[in-house]
């Protein structure tokens, strides 16, 4: 069964600092994609990152960048400069090609100004 | 472009009562899913349609959930009869058929149903 694992129910940040948030995974399967879901208080979910595990290279968005690491099965998101704006829950994810997406519980991201 | 709509956003009923939750993909998108999402839980998927098609709805509990998809195009969602446990946001989310798998879900608001 694939299973996400999100061990920070909470973490808080100072504003401008920088901040990791941890997520492991299980399967079995060597082909899948993971993402980093962002919904804030108005429960809008967006797409933060992605990253396809074929690929060796960890994905980079702007100040969002992932650690990939295959092996280890973990899939963790770093924020550099945090800002107000990134205060939400953090939902990573998991999909084998053309089926449906498992999501870990979440972690509740605090940035203090 | 426009997005994802769903109505209504909140709905209050009583255990054993009827609900249905209305959704309207994004234009073009061939993929719709239906998400519960308990308080403090990720979403779980109930139902994933390609057009009006089932594409999986493994985790839909058909005594009392149903859904459709007529035309392809907009979804309704149904519960009938309510339970305690049926409280939760409801997400659809609609997503373009992509390449191998990487296409990206669009989410609508969500309805915050309450079962007394």
């Amino acid at each position: 069964a694939q299973t996400v694992t999100q061990s920070q129910p909470e973490m808080s940040v100072q504003e401008a600092e920088t901040v990791t948030l941890s997520c492991t995974y299980d399967t079995s399967e060597s082909d899948y994609y993971l993402f980093w879901y962002k919904q804030p208080p108005s429960r809008q979910m967006i797409l933060v990152i992605r990253q396809e595990a074929y690929k060796q290279q960890n994905a980079t968005e702007n100040r969002f960048s992932v650690n990939f690491q295959k092996a280890a099965k973990s899939f963790s998101l770093k924020i550099s400069d945090s800002q107000l704006g990134d205060a939400a829950m953090y939902f990573c994810a998991y999909r084998i090609t053309g089926n449906q997406f498992y999501f870990g519980t979440g972690t509740s991201l605090t940035v203090i100004p | 472009e426009a997005g994802v709509a769903q109505s209504p956003r909140y709905k209050i009923i009583e255990k054993r009562q009827s609900v249905a939750f209305w959704c309207n993909p994004i234009s073009g998108h061939a993929t719709l899913y239906w998400y519960q999402q308990i308080l403090g839980q990720g979403p779980k998927l109930l139902i994933q349609f390609q057009n009006n098609g089932v594409v999986d709805d493994s985790q839909l509990p058909k005594d009392r959930f149903s859904a459709e998809r007529l035309k392809g195009v907009d979804s309704t969602l149904k519960i009938q009869p309510a339970k305690l446990e049926d409280s939760a946001v409801y997400l659809c989310a609609s997503s373009v058929p992509g390449l191998a798998g990487i296409s990206e879900q669009f989410f609508g608001p969500g309805t915050r149903l309450t079962v007394l």
